[in-house]
């Protein structure tokens, strides 16, 4: 069945350092990927999201690439702050958003 | 604010207990899902209805049940409560084929 796998955190930076989040999938056929953040004690926002192979989504300087030959929708951003501080959760939808599946989230933290 | 609210914020109940958490979708979203999240089981899928109909059924327990009513507010009923049903309960709603929005969570702390 459809998965996704992120890493395993909790990941600590300074302050304007580049974060690289993994995120890595496993699907029948030809989902949808997003990046979904949770700031403390808030439920669950969209970050970005691409629905097809090469799409990049981009939001608030964070961005990801959909990589159909890696099956890898990775997040990134080139100077992280304070405020990113939160959780990161990689997710897949496929046949119309009714099955969609989450990572296991990585705690972000960054440090002034 | 994602447009999704959810009531209670907290709730706090004893083992054995029922009780019934609320979710208002955003307007015009006919899709509501019911999310569980622990610390030790993350983030889990529990239901999805379309317009009043389920849609989709997840890891849900047999004491748990939901309903979307025909104003697509939705209902989570949990009964004979355990202390490992304490989690943050997430809704969320989309539009067909759009991704869910959230919205803010309840607390669910059974002692």
């Amino acid at each position: 069945g459809n998965s996704v796998t992120q890493m395993e955190g909790p990941v600590t930076l300074s302050e304007e350092a580049f974060l690289t989040i993994n995120c890595t999938y496993t699907a029948t056929g030809y989902p949808s990927l997003f990046w979904y953040v949770q700031y403390p004690g808030e439920g669950l926002q969209l970050l970005l999201k691409a629905t097809k192979a090469d799409d990049k989504g981009s939001n608030k300087g964070f961005e990801a690439t959909y990589r159909k030959e890696t099956t890898s929708f990775h997040l990134e951003k080139g100077s992280v702050q304070v405020s990113d501080s939160a959780v990161y959760f990689c997710a897949l939808s496929e046949g119309g958003n009714n099955d969609m599946r989450f990572g296991a989230g990585t705690r972000l933290t960054v440090k002034p | 604010d994602s447009g999704v609210t959810q009531t209670p914020k907290h709730l706090i109940t004893a083992t054995g207990q029922r009780v019934t958490l609320r979710c208002s979708p955003r307007s015009g979203d006919l899709s509501v899902y019911w999310y569980q999240q622990s610390l030790d089981q993350g983030l889990q899928f529990l239901i999805q209805y379309y317009n009043g109909e389920e849609r989709a059924k997840g890891n849900i327990l047999e004491r748990f049940s939901a309903q979307q009513f025909p104003d697509l507010h939705s209902e989570l009923n949990l009964s004979s409560l355990e202390l490992g049903d304490s989690a943050l309960y997430f809704c969320a709603s989309s539009v067909v084929g759009g991704p869910p929005f959230f919205g803010p969570g309840t607390r669910l702390t059974v002692l």
